[in-house]
């Protein structure tokens, strides 16, 4: 089973235009993370965010999670076409071994 | 190694066969993971080690599915009697994680297997 699902499961968007996706999970995290996978390889950690933070940035990438909502958003500011990929929230238990990811959300930026 | 290794990139096999997937750590992580990823979904977590023990293998699907990592470093996913089913990207990561830290996963580019 899946502990986060990303929202929307899809996204198009012109090059410079900002891009947003939303995760949600349901247990207790110590953390959460955002990976990006381009197609046919595999994931690339993009940020961290711990459950005592509302807010990280990272270059052009902006995080923010809501511990009493169950949620987090990531941001993509200025937009690449560079940026077209699948993005992915990652969450870990209680014990901060097991990474569970969500379903994803694919982004297209197109030039 | 500088990155995570896997191998073969690409498995077919027929249906009833035995498939051996490898994955090769970066150098000196003590955790290692294996996820399988299916067309347009997400990793789906199968089994993880820490050291030479696998510290949670909940995400076996059923008993054909088996993975070892006899000297804490290299591990093996083992598949036996492959089902069309199977067919999927298999991948692996691994992570420095201490007691208590962040668990930043370092993935491998993935061992497409297609089961016919």
């Amino acid at each position: 089973s899946q502990q986060g699902e990303e929202d929307p499961q899809a996204l198009s968007i012109q090059e410079g235009e900002n891009a947003t996706m939303n995760c949600s999970y349901k247990t207790s995290i110590n953390n959460l993370q955002w990976y990006r996978q381009n197609s046919g390889r595999g994931l690339v950690h993009l940020i961290l965010i711990r459950s005592n933070e509302r807010e990280k940035h990272s270059g052009r990438l902006r995080v923010t999670l809501d511990t009493s909502k169950k949620s987090s958003s990531l941001l993509i500011t200025a937009s690449r076409a560079a940026d077209t990929a699948s993005y992915f929230c990652a969450t870990d238990g209680a014990a901060g071994n097991k990474l569970t990811f969500g379903g994803g959300t694919r982004v297209l930026v197109k030039p | 190694g500088a990155g995570v290794s896997q191998t073969p990139s690409n498995k077919v096999t027929e249906k009833g066969k035995y498939v051996e997937l490898r994955c090769d750590p970066i150098s000196g992580h003590t955790a290692l993971y294996w996820y399988r990823q299916s067309l347009g979904q997400g990793p789906e977590f199968l089994i993880y080690f820490q050291g030479t023990g696998a510290a949670d293998d909940s995400g076996l699907p059923n008993d054909r599915f088996f993975a070892v990592r006899p000297e804490g470093s290299v591990s093996t996913l083992k598949i036996q009697r492959t089902e069309r089913g199977d067919s999927a990207v298999y991948l692996c990561a691994s992570s420095s994680m201490g007691l208590g830290g962040a668990n930043v996963l370092t993935f491998g580019a993935g061992s497409r297997l297609t089961v016919l």
